[in-house]
């Protein structure tokens, strides 16, 4: 089976740089992805990481170590508008399942 | 394209009736997943269709819950009867393998149908 985990929580100033963690464990691996969830909205797909590195989308980032089973999004110059949930996700082995992880509730304080 | 459509964004009902989830996904996606959020239990999969074939409906709670993909542009998630521990967003998400990899793992989701079981 699959299993993620990252923080629960994380709040950072305005402007500033932030990095949400996640960890986990699987059978096998497709790669991790990315999703973003606003208060009553639904999730959003931000990046995916099949192989080790960092992968770049303007403010967001993505990096992954296999070898670690762990990857971690990076925002930068975080916006108020950034607050929302950030959800890492991998895909079941042998299926087209996305397992998702708990989320990581991201608040934006000015 | 208009995205993945949900049908209707928000149900009230009373337990014990039918409720009835609807959604239609991206015109040429070939997956479509729906999933249910609560607090508890976070994003769970309940079930998914690969060209509108059920694939794993190991999600699925119990059997009042059943799902149907009559077409490649139409899907509906019944309940039935309803219970007040049903309540949750239900969302319906599709994607294409077209692109590969990386395809399989970009969903794009509906907004969501909101359910509350009184």
């Amino acid at each position: 089976g699959q299993s993620l985990e990252q923080p629960s929580e994380v709040t950072a100033v305005e402007g500033a740089i932030v990095q949400i963690n996640c960890t986990y464990q699987t059978s096998g691996f497709y790669g991790l992805s990315w999703y973003q969830q606003h208060d009553g909205g639904a999730p959003t797909f931000l990046s995916y990481n099949a192989l080790d590195g960092l992968e770049e989308t303007g403010r967001f980032s993505s990096f992954l170590s296999r070898s670690d089973s762990y990857g971690y999004l990076l925002l930068q110059e975080l916006q108020m508008k950034d607050s929302a949930s950030y959800f890492c996700a991998v895909r079941d082995w042998g299926s087209y399942k996305l397992i998702f992880g708990s989320g990581t509730r991201l608040l934006v304080r000015p | 394209d208009a995205g993945v459509i949900q049908s209707p964004r928000h149900e009230v009902t009373e337990m014990g009736q039918e409720v009835t989830l609807r959604c239609k996904p991206i015109s040429g996606h070939d997956y479509l997943f729906w999933y249910r959020q609560t607090m508890m239990r976070g994003l769970e999969l309940l079930i998914y269709f690969n060209n509108n074939v059920p694939i794993d409906d190991s999600g699925m709670p119990e059997d009042r819950f059943s799902a149907k993909m009559p077409n490649a542009s139409f899907s509906t998630l019944k309940i039935q009867p309803s219970e007040p521990r049903d309540s949750a967003v239900y969302f319906c998400a599709s994607s294409s393998t077209g692109q590969g990899a990386e395809g399989a793992n970009v969903l794009t989701f509906g907004a969501g149908s909101r359910l509350t079981v009184l």
